[in-house]
């Protein structure tokens, strides 16, 4: 029973270069959340998706931050032009969404680090 | 929309006691606790929801006064393996299902 997987797990990127980070959610769970963290910080809120669909996005830099999460493949959160600001470790987070109280309890991906140079 | 959690930092001695705190300004539907190592993902160690409930998992526990918007994270007689950044996630009573997590207590068990 895999968990929540994220690929890849460390990439350098020059200034201006993209990135794409994926995440596979576990089996069964259909919503999404993408959070980042700086050194010695804490999880800071990016983005909830369901399949096909942005549910919250208040959390998400205005420009050059992209996320999706499509109805076959893993959820992609891409970072256009990136800047040494940028560098940070990206979580992802699943959970199965509906039903019980505990439905929203998340299960974290083990992240993904990100170094522009 | 970050909740607040206090204090920062604690150092323990194995065996002491610690309260961890987490506020928010905003209603809450439920209050989640994780626990994060150094260059590990966060694990969920419980969920707490309106009510006032009360939860344990083995010598942790907490509780939430949803009236006052705050939940504590109590940790009795601590060991070693306790030691780790203890994260606060609430989720509002109105609005999506995403947590926002509080600014993290780094907690250190020594022996």
């Amino acid at each position: 029973n895999a968990g929540v997987m994220q690929n890849p797990r460390h990439l350098v990127r020059r200034r201006g270069q993209e990135a794409r980070l994926r995440c596979s959610p576990m089996k069964g769970h259909s919503h999404v959340y993408w959070y980042r963290q700086l050194p010695e910080e804490g999880l800071k809120f990016m983005v909830y998706l369901q399949k096909e669909n942005i549910i919250d996005e208040s959390g998400m830099p205005k420009e050059r931050f992209s996320a999706e999460f499509p109805k076959e493949g893993p959820s992609i959160l891409r970072i256009q032009q990136v800047v040494r600001g940028d560098s940070a470790a990206y979580f992802c987070a699943s959970s199965p969404g509906t039903g019980s109280p505990g439905a929203n309890v998340l299960t974290f991906g083990a992240g993904s680090r990100l170094t522009v140079l | 929309q970050q909740p607040v959690q206090s204090p920062q930092a604690v150092i323990l001695r194995e065996g002491e006691d610690a309260v961890i705190n987490c506020s928010s300004s905003k209603a809450l539907y439920s209050v989640h606790w994780y626990r994060q190592k150094h260059g590990e993902a966060p694990i969920f160690l419980m969920i707490l929801l309106k009510g006032g409930e009360q939860k344990g998992h083995d010598k942790i526990s907490a509780s939430f006064n949803e009236k006052k918007q705050q939940s504590s994270l109590y940790l009795t007689a601590s060991q070693l393996s306790y030691s780790g950044t203890y994260f606060c996630g609430t989720r509002r009573v109105t609005g999506a299902n995403n947590l926002f997590f509080g600014t993290g207590t780094r907690l250190t068990v020594i022996p």
